[in-house]
């Protein structure tokens, strides 16, 4: 049974800062993954979805990286703004699908 | 472009009651989910569909039914509402290995 964890469980950090995201998983025979965000009382946004042959996905100031040998993948978050506190949750998708826990980001002005 | 739709977006229900959450998807997507959120809480699978007439449960499926007569629409019906099902439920369809959201729908049982 695939487990999936993510750490931190929360962060804080200054506006402007790099921060990176972690997301592991525990069986590497994945189809894909995809990363969401979530802001408080709201659904769940669609960030990036990395496929089981891609190794990273870029959209503006977010990059996911995806090692599926090692049962990783990182979300990296350039340039933090305020806006971008949220918490983000990753999704494993293979024969099941399995969410991590989130991780709970403020960014301070 | 709706993508996947919930209704209703906001429920109050007294313990016993019954009721049904709307899903329903305009991509033709096979697959479908219902997941709850407690508060701080992760995401857990209620019940799931991999096409039309057929559905499986998922990790907490008691006092839960579900049904998928068509492609479009995956309604949750819940039967004697407790409070411990005081939740925000999600739905969401899956396509080309990617998943979608409904904007949930957030339910007090009292």
């Amino acid at each position: 049974k695939q487990e999936v964890t993510q750490i931190p469980a929360a962060l804080s950090v200054p506006e402007g800062e790099n921060l990176v995201l972690n997301c592991s998983f525990t069986d590497s025979a994945i189809y894909n993954l995809q990363w969401f965000r979530q802001d408080p009382g709201k659904g769940l946004t669609s960030l990036l979805l990395i496929q089981s042959s891609q190794r990273e996905q870029t959209s503006g100031r977010l990059n996911a990286s995806l090692d599926k040998s090692s049962g990783r993948s990182t979300l990296y978050i350039a340039a933090s703004q305020p806006g971008d506190s949220a918490t983000y949750l990753c999704a494993v998708i293979d024969n099941d699908m399995r969410f991590g826990a989130g991780t709970r980001l403020t960014v301070k002005p | 472009n709706a993508g996947v739709t919930q209704t209703p977006k906001f429920r109050i229900l007294k313990i016993g009651q019954s009721m049904t959450l709307q899903c329903t998807q305009d991509m033709n997507h096979n697959y479908m989910y219902w997941y709850r959120q407690d508060p701080g809480m992760g995401l857990k699978l209620i019940y799931y569909s991999v096409g039309a007439g057929i559905t499986d449960k998922g990790e907490v499926p008691n006092g839960y039914n579900v049904s998928r007569s068509t492609t479009e629409d995956f309604p949750l019906r819940l039967e004697l509402a407790a409070p411990s099902q005081t939740s925000v439920y999600f739905c969401a369809s899956m396509g080309a290995g990617e998943l979608f959201f409904g904007e949930g729908s957030r339910l007090t049982v009292l």
